[in-house]
């Protein structure tokens, strides 16, 4: 029930934009999605529920369309402080109580 | 400060050496949770718990135990280690009942099983 991310990886030079795609085999409810620094913890950056909704924080923000179970983060005029490693999840409570994330999409913003 | 608290940080131990890896929690979150991440695997759920007493599986529970006696702490049991066990790892909480509530992370344990 791992949900599935595409690309794995992607380098952009600073100012470019960047979409990471999170897919489902399974039905969602929810949609997380965490940035990770080498070696730290995730940290969290928004949660979509159900509906098609879109959020944004920041230059940051995503989409979620649970017909076709996939929710994507869109990364606009990215900064050197978005590099690191993004992670979607499901959760509860159509996995019942169960979270699972994706293998992760690391993401490297150059000068 | 809210936060979610593990000990040790960084863990060298022998197959076969019992050790347990604290989670502590000062946020009265019901709901807690253990992850380990390996590269090109993510983070994958050990056990979780709803709240005192209460422990289910996750993805990959074999190998570990887990306890939840107090609503603060839930420590992650490796009874007999063994070097694929030999990862890092997440302690996680979160308030349940909501759906929205996001997942706040230790700051991780890093196990090394010679």
């Amino acid at each position: 029930q791992q949900p599935v991310q595409s690309p794995q990886a992607v380098i952009l030079r600073e100012g470019e934009d960047a979409v990471i795609n999170c897919s489902s085999s399974k039905a969602l409810y929810s949609v997380h999605w965490y940035r990770q620094k080498h070696g730290e913890a995730p940290v969290f950056l928004m949660i979509l529920l159900k509906g098609g909704e879109q959020k944004g924080h920041d230059k940051i923000s995503a989409s979620f369309n649970e017909k076709k179970q996939q929710s994507s983060l869109y990364l606009t005029a990215s900064q050197l402080s978005y590099s690191g490693t993004y992670f979607c999840g499901t959760g509860p409570p159509v996995t019942g109580n169960q979270f699972y994330f994706g293998t992760g999409t690391s993401l490297t913003v150059i000068p | 400060e809210a936060q979610v608290t593990q000990n040790p940080r960084y863990l060298i131990t022998v197959t076969g050496k019992k050790l347990t890896v604290t989670c502590s929690q000062n946020m009265n979150h019901e709901y807690m949770s253990w992850y380990r991440q390996d590269p090109g695997l993510g983070l994958r759920q050990i056990y979780y718990s709803m709240n005192v007493e209460v422990t289910d599986k996750g993805d990959v529970p074999e190998g570990y135990k887990v306890s939840r006696k107090e609503k603060r702490n839930f420590p992650l049991i490796l009874e007999s280690p063994s070097p694929n066990q030999t990862s890092l790892y997440f302690c996680a909480s979160k308030r349940t009942g909501w759906v929205e509530e996001t997942q706040y992370f230790g700051p991780g344990t890093r196990l090394l099983v010679l």
